[in-house]
């Protein structure tokens, strides 16, 4: 089975610094995988996808994340923080078929005026 | 697009009562899945239906649970009886299928049983 492994599971930044949350999966065929995020009381919101077209993928929000084949990574990164990131962000994997999703365990990002 | 549509947003029920969460997918969506949020265990998958048919339920916690997906717009998801540990946020996500094709949840149904 495939898992994700989300590292920190706080991460705190201040206003207008770079946000780095970090994913890393194992799967013995690149996978499909997923950032979400979500607000208090709201569901799961894609943030972005990587489907082996590019290996950086740009998201809403002004997210990305690269597709590290070599280090098994796919973490997600934004220049500047805004307050308006403070959220839970998971990283998830489907197998080839989309019936299996995995996620990770979260990270919680706060970000600091 | 309406998103996935679930009711009610919150639920509050004595221990031993039924209790049944309702999902509307996206339109033209094949899969349905059900998935349970707790702080101790994080996002667990209970259920996921493909073209109205239960797939996989082995992450249904015990008989108490049950769900079903009667037409290719609506599914439930029964919990009876209630217990208190049953105490969760409960999301429904439906997605187009294929490996590349994301899931997208609703608001959840945040379920305490006193």
């Amino acid at each position: 089975a495939q898992s994700v492994t989300q590292l920190g599971s706080h991460v705190s930044v201040s206003e207008g610094a770079l946000v780095l949350l970090r994913c890393n999966y194992s799967s013995s065929v690149p996978p499909y995988l997923f950032w979400y995020v979500q607000y208090p009381n709201q569901g799961l919101q894609l943030l972005l996808k990587y489907t082996s077209a590019a290996t950086l993928v740009k998201g809403i929000n002004g997210f990305e994340a690269e597709f590290k084949k070599s280090e098994t990574s796919f973490h997600l990164t934004k220049p500047s923080a805004h307050m308006s990131d403070a959220a839970e962000y998971f990283c998830a994997v489907s197998d080839l078929t989309g019936n299996q999703f995995y996620f990770g365990t979260g990270t919680s990002l706060t970000v600091i005026p | 697009d309406a998103g996935v549509i679930q009711s009610p947003r919150h639920e509050v029920t004595e221990m031993g009562q039924e209790v049944t969460l309702r999902c509307k997918p996206i339109s033209g969506h094949d899969y349905l899945f059900w998935y349970r949020q707790t702080m101790m265990r994080g996002l667990e998958l209970l259920i996921y239906f493909n073209n109205n048919v239960p797939i996989d339920d082995s992450g249904m916690p015990e008989d108490r649970f049950s769900a079903k997906m009667p037409n290719a717009s609506f599914s439930t998801l029964k919990i009876q009886p209630s217990e208190p540990r049953d105490s969760a946020v409960y999301f429904c996500a439906s997605s187009q299928g294929g490996g590349n094709s994301p899931l997208h949840f609703g608001n959840g149904t945040r379920l305490t049983v006193t």
